[in-house]
């Protein structure tokens, strides 16, 4: 079945580099996520990759896809404390008859001066 | 952009009542709606898949007769919490499609429910 795994937590120092890491399962996904979540907030789109590709930038997010190993990693650099939020990696899997998005837990990021 | 207007952002209710949650799409049609619900510290869990005209699709292990799904329109689609009980405080969310490929699933704000 389909699995997306990531570590469940981060700290780092404003200013410095931000990666979460990422695993997935289904291996046919077309597209794959990262949303942030703020608390007692939706979900927002942070950016996605399509899976012919190694690396997207886009400013300050770099989005690293190994699709042999299944894996996917964000870096976020210059990190701020603004970016103290839940980060989702997701999949897209196709089953019963939809593509439907599959959510890793979520990696906590915690910045600190 | 494409918005996911979800309602309330929070409620409060009795054991034993029920809850309405609405879930719009403002300036696109929405065919496909997707409900998700997330314990504290924890990811989204996929409910069920929403399909304008038609009966929705459950996820295994989410009891249909409880959390009643209505997708009457292109632009809404309701959840309905059925007796809840504190066991279903929790936050949902819901999220469509909005047919543009990549970017294609917009989420509402979510919905805190609190059963006492």
């Amino acid at each position: 079945g389909e699995d997306v795994e990531q570590s469940l937590f981060l700290s780092v120092r404003e200013g410095d580099s931000s990666v979460i890491n990422c695993t997935y399962t289904d291996s046919s996904s077309t597209y794959l996520y990262w949303y942030k979540q703020e608390p007692g907030a939706g979900l927002q789109l942070l950016t996605y990759i399509f899976s012919n590709m190694d690396m997207k930038q886009d400013q300050r997010l770099t989005v690293l896809l190994n699709k042999k190993d299944k894996h996917l990693s964000l870096r976020i650099a210059d990190t701020q404390t603004g970016d103290s939020a839940i980060y989702f990696c997701a999949e897209i899997s196709f089953s019963g008859g939809y593509n439907k998005l599959i959510f890793g837990a979520g990696t906590r990021l915690a910045v600190h001066p | 952009g494409a918005v996911v207007s979800q309602h309330p952002s929070w409620v409060i209710c009795k054991s034993g009542t029920s809850v309405k949650i609405e879930c719009r799409s403002l300036d696109f049609q929405a065919t496909t709606m997707f409900w998700y619900r997330q314990f504290p510290k924890q990811s989204l869990m996929l409910m069920a898949t929403s399909n304008e005209g038609s009966k929705a699709t459950y996820e295994q292990g989410v009891e249909k007769d409880k959390f009643l799904i209505n997708h009457a329109s292109l632009t809404l689609s309701t959840l309905t919490v059925t007796s809840a009980h504190p066991e279903d405080s929790s936050f949902y969310i819901c999220s469509a499609r909005t047919g543009q490929a990549a970017e294609g699933y917009t989420f509402g704000s979510g919905t805190r429910l609190t059963v006492v």
